[in-house]
């Protein structure tokens, strides 16, 4: 089945510095990949869509200069988290649609940010 | 897309069925209603939709009601790894278009 692989799985870093999370279709293309983000004891939450070779869409109250994201190719979208506050500590999760048509989303098995 | 509300929590003898109910009240008619769940830590897993008729696959069956304002995941025997949050998503279906947006979902938790 289509593989979704996201690195790294976790992360911990300075406040004022940035981190880039990489999400990866292993298997398939993926023109359109999905961001969320979920904190301890609640649901996820898109962030934005990810679009190969365009901008991405940011959900409203998304700040889209914090949250820089890069759909470079096929396989790869990028998630940079810039200028990082420890309220920005939370899980970040990667989907892309599945290639067959079946209208679903297989999801990486997300990334733990912790800014300290 | 339409809301869905789910209980917060159940609970489920292990090798029993499990089933999960969703109220979505306000579905429009081309909305699919979908499950996936959650691990703790992981990211989320499908399971399975459907549109009108009730659904199996490998994991679990969907039973929607005729005016498909509610549906029930069923899992048929439960085990300690189902274990986990279960969200029941409605939209619109295709590859465009409407996104994925999760609500709060059922806490199941399998007892041995």
């Amino acid at each position: 089945g289509a593989v979704v692989s996201q690195h790294p799985s976790w992360v911990i870093c300075k406040s004022g510095t940035s981190v880039k999370i990489e999400c990866r279709s292993l298997d398939f293309q993926a023109t359109t990949m999905f961001w969320y983000r979920q904190f301890p004891k609640q649901s996820l939450m898109l962030m934005a869509t990810s679009n190969e070779g365009s901008k991405a869409t940011y959900e409203q109250g998304v700040e889209k200069d914090k949250f820089l994201i890069n759909h470079a190719s096929l396989t790869l979208s990028t998630l940079t988290v810039t200028s990082a506050h420890p309220e920005d500590s939370s899980f970040y999760i990667c989907s892309a649609r599945d290639p067959s048509g079946i209208p679903t989303l297989h999801f990486g098995n997300g990334t733990r940010l912790t800014v300290t | 897309d339409a809301k869905t509300t789910q209980p917060t929590s159940m609970d489920c003898a292990e090798g029993r069925a499990a089933n999960l109910p969703c109220n979505h009240s306000t579905i429009s008619g081309n909305e699919y209603v979908y499950w996936y769940r959650q691990i703790h830590s992981q990211g989320p897993q499908y399971i399975i939709h459907g549109l009108k008729n009730n659904e199996t696959n490998e994991m679990a069956s969907l039973i929607i009601t005729e005016d498909r304002k509610s549906s029930t995941l069923i899992l048929p025997h439960a085990t300690l790894r189902d274990t986990a949050v279960y969200y029941c998503i409605v939209r619109v279906a295709g590859n465009t278009g409407n996104q994925f947006y999760f609500g709060t979902g059922t806490s199941l938790t399998v007892i041995p």
